[in-house]
Order: C-alpha cells, then sequence, then structure tokens
C-alpha cells in the first residue's frame, strides 16, 4: 500500500499569510496526486489534480508542485473562505493522507 | 450539471451488510474516462477511499477493505452499488460517493464531483 503522510497536521495563520502543507508518499507516485478542502459539514472539494493542476473554478492562489514522492499546497494569500481541512490524495491507487487543519490565528 | 446523492440505511447491526446506493445525473458510466468511487470519514477524522468503478467496468477496492467490499453498477438506471460485509462500530462514518474523472498530462483519476455525504451508524 501507498502510504501519504501529510504535515504539519494543523497550523495556525492569518488572513493574508502564505501557507505551505505538504505531502509525502511511501513511494513514487510521479505526478499522481490531487489536493482537497474540506469544510465542516461539507463534501471535500477538489482544488488540485495532477499535482499541479488547477481544477475549473479555483481561485489561483492555490498551487501544487512535485513529483515523485514529495509535494506541495501553497496558499499564496490566506483568505477567510480557506479556513478548513486540507487532504492530499495519491491517484494511483487512492489513498488519502492525515489531513491538514488550518486554523485562525 | 453533474450530481450525484447516496442512500441507505442510518443505522445497522454489527455483522450485518450494509447496502449503499449512488444515484447519479448528468454523466454517463458508459462514457470513456469516468468513474464512480466511495469514500468514507468517521466522525472527526480523515478520508478514506474504500472502492472505485471504472466506465469499463474495472474495480479497484482499499486493500484493508477488499474481502468486505462489493462495487457493482446498474448503467440502465444511472447508479452504483457499495455492499459492505460483517459490519463493526468502527465503520461508523459519513459516506460519500464521488464522480472520477480521468483526465492531465499525467492521464490519471481525480474525484471532482461529491454527493452530500450519509450517515451510517453501526450499533446494536
Amino acid at each position: 500500500d501507498i502510504q501519504m503522510t501529510q504535515s504539519p497536521s494543523s497550523l495556525s495563520a492569518s488572513v493574508g499569510d502564505r501557507v505551505t502543507i505538504t505531502c509525502r508518499a511511501s513511494e513514487g507516485i510521479a505526478t499522481w496526486l490531487a489536493w482537497y478542502q474540506q469544510k465542516p459539514g461539507k463534501a471535500p472539494k477538489l482544488l488540485i489534480y495532477s499535482a499541479s493542476s488547477l481544477q475549473s473554478g479555483v481561485p489561483s492562489r492555490f498551487s501544487g508542485t512535485g513529483s515523485g514522492t514529495d509535494f506541495t499546497l501553497t496558499i499564496s494569500s490566506l483568505q477567510p473562505e480557506d479556513f478548513a481541512i486540507y487532504y492530499c490524495q495519491q491517484t494511483y491507487s487512492f489513498t488519502f493522507g492525515g489531513g491538514t487543519r488550518v486554523e485562525i490565528k | 450539471q453533474i450530481t450525484l446523492k447516496e442512500s441507505g440505511p442510518t443505522l445497522v447491526k454489527p455483522t450485518q451488510t450494509l447496502t449503499l446506493t449512488c444515484t447519479f445525473s448528468g454523466f454517463s458510466l458508459n462514457t470513456g474516462g469516468v468513474g464512480v468511487g466511495w469514500i468514507r470519514q468517521p466522525p472527526g477524522k480523515a478520508l478514506e477511499w474504500l472502492a472505485v468503478i471504472f466506465w469499463d467496468d474495472d474495480k479497484r477496492y482499499s486493500p484493508s477493505l477488499k474481502t468486505r467490499l462489493t462495487i457493482t453498477q446498474d448503467t440502465s438506471r444511472d447508479l452504483v452499488v457499495l455492499t459492505m460485509t460483517n459490519m463493526d462500530p468502527v465503520d461508523t462514518a459519513t459516506y460519500y460517493c464521488a464522480h472520477a474523472t480521468l483526465r492531465g498530462y499525467d492521464s490519471s483519476y481525480s474525484f471532482d464531483y461529491w454527493g452530500q455525504g450519509t450517515l451510517v451508524i453501526v450499533s446494536s
């Protein structure tokens, strides 16, 4: 099984901050990685696919980089609506990471 | 407009079999590059992928749950069914179905449309 490890598990940030979340795969997955945002009581929302492709309708302040085993999701300027939990998912055999909670500082 | 909706029992007893139905519209599972998956989330915990079925009837399962899961499709009725045997209280979770699309320069699937989820409680 491919394991996905996210870090940090939670972070506190202020509106306007640049935020980076990391996801590491237990083996190489090329660019087979997606990022999702989940708000309380809601279904996850796809943000990024193929490691760096922005899903239609997602603001450009979200970006993804990486290949192989190490990936990052960056929010260039955190907005109030971005406080949520973020999950990575390897799209080879579909395992999710443990999530990163982004909280208001 | 793609929509998906999960349905099934809210309460099941331990050892029983859970049957969940995902009814969808706005796409066909007969179309190449399309799939429907199931993902669950225990209260306050992370997402866990369970299974996916693709347009060509290829099926994939979570290795840790493979022996308990069966995913099938009924293309004439636009629905996908997931069964999970031998339910246990640790299986209490919100169960989501989601539409998967094949795309990107690496030709990978990602879940771009999700249902609202259905809460399943396992208790005697």
